[in-house]
């Protein structure tokens, strides 16, 4: 069965601190795909990243990188010196090929505060 | 990215009433297409997978009755709650992607309120 948890629940950060937010799975499948989105107050899901199971190089986006680690089922995501506008809940998901649905961590509220 | 719009935004409705909400692909065509439900600061929990043309697949505990889906074509599903009740109040939420394993387009969510 697959499983995505995020063990952070809430996050506080002080502007322009680096911030981690951790994601672990669980999946039998061997083809796998994960993805980060950002769902700010307003509360429609913005998407962030997709890393398919063969690609495990990391990637860095301005002030966003993602480190993902098969051997530890990991795929954390690393805010830079963060801003108030990166205030959101962020999800990690995690799809099976084959199967049609992304499954959902419980996510993780970061506020970054002035 | 690829936009997905969602109507209405919100949406207040009485009790026993029935309610549609709408999702639409606006500059791709979705073969899927994915409805949930998230409740305050909860997750997102998947309620149906709908293929256009073809029924929708339901979650487990997930009333199709209930929650009626339709998906007519490859940029449009809309989901209809039936004999709406206060317990069905929740933030509605679609999406839609173009193939398997590719990114899933979120539209803007509609925030249900039943009184």
């Amino acid at each position: 069965a697959q499983k995505v948890t995020q063990a952070q629940t809430e996050i506080s950060v002080v502007e322009k601190e680096d911030v981690t937010l951790d994601c672990v799975y669980e999946t039998r499948d061997t083809t796998y795909y994960l993805f980060w989105y950002k769902q700010p107050p307003s509360g429609e899901l913005v998407f962030l990243i997709r890393r398919n199971s063969f690609d495990e190089q990391n990637e860095i986006s301005g002030r966003y990188s993602w480190n993902f680690q098969k051997s530890t089922s990991s795929f954390n995501f690393t805010i830079t010196a963060s801003q108030v506008v990166d205030s959101a809940v962020y999800f990690c998901a995690l799809s099976e090929a084959g199967a049609n649905n992304l499954f959902f961590g419980t996510g993780t509220r970061l506020t970054v505060i002035p | 990215g690829a936009v997905v719009s969602q109507h209405p935004s919100w949406v207040i409705c009485k009790s026993g009433t029935s309610v549609k909400i709408e999702c639409r692909s606006l500059d791709f065509q979705a073969t899927t297409m994915f409805w949930y439900r998230q409740f305050p600061k909860q997750s997102l929990m998947l309620m149906a997978t709908s293929n256009e043309g073809s029924k929708a697949t339901y979650e487990q505990g997930v009333e199709k009755d209930k929650f009626l889906i339709n998906h007519a074509s490859l940029t449009l599903s809309t989901l209809t709650v039936t004999s709406a009740h206060p317990e069905d109040s929740s933030f509605y939420i679609c999406s839609a992607r173009r193939t398997e394993g590719t990114e899933a387009f979120f539209g803007q969510g509609t925030r249900l309120t039943v009184v």
